[in-house]
């Protein structure tokens, strides 16, 4: 069982629609992530949160929002995606950002479908 | 450029035997490493990992192994079970950077009975 969740684990949405997925977890980490995943590729990652503070934006378009409303909770919200876009949103954490040595742990991972 | 690599995209090992999951990198500037593990429809599972400063660390059936100077990294799963049929990916990380992990392609184990 994973400690990091997801809601929901599936999401199919039109190009025009306005959609959050969730995470949350409750291992008292303080720095949270959020991935995209392709069809047979690696994770990539898209943001960082440490301590509620987005500390890392990997150029990620703007239609991608993210939002860490406490420490247990992060948000993605979604906003005029492209069909590009569909893939395995995955959200992970760690204990802390920029402590050396400490692994991330995902979660199940939002499988996302634009129409 | 894909700083973190598994050149092979698929392994095939009995039960029993030893299942060897290598990964290369080329980034210097790594210092810390790990390996997931990933069923399909799930999350990457965190297995082992290990800091540039060993280069050994051992865990139940899991070793993983670190050649700083080949820039070369393996991990060991002895003895293999069916349930680790999986797909299995590196990451390494930068030091001060320990948020950003960049991963390997992953490569597909399929332990057979």
């Amino acid at each position: 069982d994973t400690e990091v969740t997801q809601t929901p684990k599936h999401l199919v949405m039109g190009m025009t629609n306005k959609k959050s997925l969730k995470c949350e977890q409750h291992m008292g980490h303080r720095a949270m992530y959020w991935y995209k995943q392709k069809a047979k590729k690696p994770p990539e990652l898209m943001f960082v949160y440490s301590y509620e503070k987005l500390s890392i934006n990997e150029s990620v378009p703007s239609r991608f929002s993210p939002e860490c409303p406490n420490s247990s909770l992060l948000n993605l919200h979604l906003h005029a995606l492209q069909p590009e876009d569909s893939a395995l949103y995955l959200c992970a954490s760690s204990q802390r950002d920029r402590l050396p040595n400490q692994p991330q742990h995902f979660g199940d991972g939002t499988r996302l479908s634009i129409l | 450029d894909q700083q973190v690599k598994q050149n092979s995209p698929s392994l095939s090992v009995q039960e029993g035997r030893i299942s060897i999951l290598n990964c290369d990198y080329t980034n210097s500037m790594f210092d810390y490493f790990l390996w997931y593990k990933k069923y399909p429809a799930e999350g990457p599972t965190f297995l082992i990992s290990i800091s540039s400063i060993k280069d050994k660390n051992e865990d139940g059936r899991f070793t993983v192994f670190l050649n700083k100077s080949a820039k070369h990294l393996s991990l060991h799963i002895v003895p293999s079970q069916p349930g680790d049929s999986a797909v299995y990916f590196c990451a390494a990380s930068e030091a001060g950077t320990a948020s950003k992990l960049t991963f390997g392609t992953g490569t597909r184990l399929q332990v057979t009975l």
